[in-house]
Order: structure tokens, then sequence, then C-alpha cells
């Protein structure tokens, strides 16, 4: 089974705090994405990568950063923690030559911004 | 402009019915359709999916059909049970990425 995990499941810092989160994935996976989740707005992308080193802006980069140093690991940071990041957090991964692009999720990071 | 379009943002179903979830697109490019199931504190699980040269795929309870013309989808359970109940994401597969719709919340009345 893929196996898409997250280092913590709730967070909470203060504005002004640099945030790390980290995913990791065990199934060799070229592709790994960033997401948040918001009641109705749904998944919005905010970062993917497609390879080692390589990163991708999606449709809400703004105030995130990523890194993604090893090909199993994606971290997603917030430089400057503002309280309207305040959000579900979910990373995902999937093969590059996937048929239909299935994205496999970790269990999420409930992150509160105080 | 959202491209995947879900226009209800909750539905009540009796235990044992059917449920329909809807899910409306813009571009006739998508290949892929996909529906995802999601549960409180947890990340979204692959339920089902299509592809754009079928109009329809059955997987147990599960059955989604596809209309091009109308450039629409929808999931079918049948008969719905209390572990229904979630948040089901309707996506299309664009290039490397999923492109997702707001999100339908389930509830199945006992």
């Amino acid at each position: 089974d893929v196996k898409v995990t997250q280092s913590s499941r709730y967070l909470v810092k203060r504005t002004g705090e640099k945030v790390f989160l980290e995913c990791v994935q065990d199934m060799d996976h070229e592709n790994m994405f960033w997401y948040r989740q918001d009641p109705g707005l749904g998944l919005r992308l905010i970062y993917f990568s497609y390879d080692v080193k390589m990163k991708e802006k999606g449709d809400i980069p703004e105030g995130y950063s990523v890194s993604r140093e090893k090909k199993e690991r994606f971290s997603l940071i917030l430089e400057s923690a503002s309280t309207n990041q305040t959000s579900m957090y979910l990373c995902a991964s999937t093969l590059l030559r996937s048929s239909y692009n299935e994205q496999f999720f970790g269990p999420g990071t409930r992150l509160t911004v105080l | 402009d959202q491209q995947v379009k879900q226009n209800s943002p909750s539905l009540s179903v009796q235990e044992g019915r059917i449920s329909i979830l809807n899910c409306d697109y813009t571009n006739s490019m998508f290949d892929y359709f996909l529906w995802y199931k999601k549960y409180p504190a947890e990340g979204p699980t692959f339920l089902i999916s299509i592809s754009s040269i079928k109009d329809k795929n059955e997987d147990g309870r599960f059955t989604v059909f596809l209309n091009k013309s109308a450039k629409h989808l929808s999931l079918h359970i049948v008969p719905s049970q209390p572990g229904d109940s979630a948040v089901y994401f309707c996506a299309a597969s664009s290039a490397y990425q999923l492109i997702w719709g707001a999100g339908t919340k389930l509830i199945i009345k006992p």
C-alpha cells in the first residue's frame, strides 16, 4: 500500500512564526503536491514538484515556499505565519506516468495560527 | 474561473436510498475524472474513476456516469449506508495535476 505521512496531525503556531510541514511518501512517486482545504473552497493547490529540487507554483503560492531535497520528502514552509493561513494542509503524491493521475494523500495537518 | 464545479454544498439522503452527487466541468480536453471521499480529519481517498471515452463505470455500490455533451458527471451510491457520510470531491485529470471541485457533503440519515 502507498503510504504518505505528514509530520503533525495538529499544530498551533503564533503569528509571525516560521512553520515547517513535512511530508514523506514511500512509493517512489515522482510527483508531490501541497494543498490547503477550506470549507466551501475544496482543495487548492499551493505548490507541486515533479522531481528532486524542482518546484512549480500552484494556484495560491503566496506566503508559502517548498523544498524537495530527496525524492520521498516534500516540505512546505510558511515563512511568517498569519491567521489567514489557518487551514487543513494536505500532501499528496502520484506516479509521473499514472494513467489518470490518481493522487495518494496523507492524513493532513490541521494548522491553527493565533 | 472554476473548471470543475460541484454546485451542491450538501446533500441529505435516507439510509438505503440512492445518493446522487453531481459535477460539471468546462474543459472538454480532460481525459479522466475521479471521485474522492473525505472524512473529517483524514486525507481524501480515491473512490472511482472514469475515462472520457466511457460513459459509465461501476464498482460495487458506486457507479459514475459521464455525459460528455453536457460536460456533466454524476456519482450514484446504491444503497446508501451510514458510513457513506463524508465530503465527496470530483476531480478532473489534466497534465500532471488534478483539478478539484469544491466538494459536496453527503449526510446519510438513519
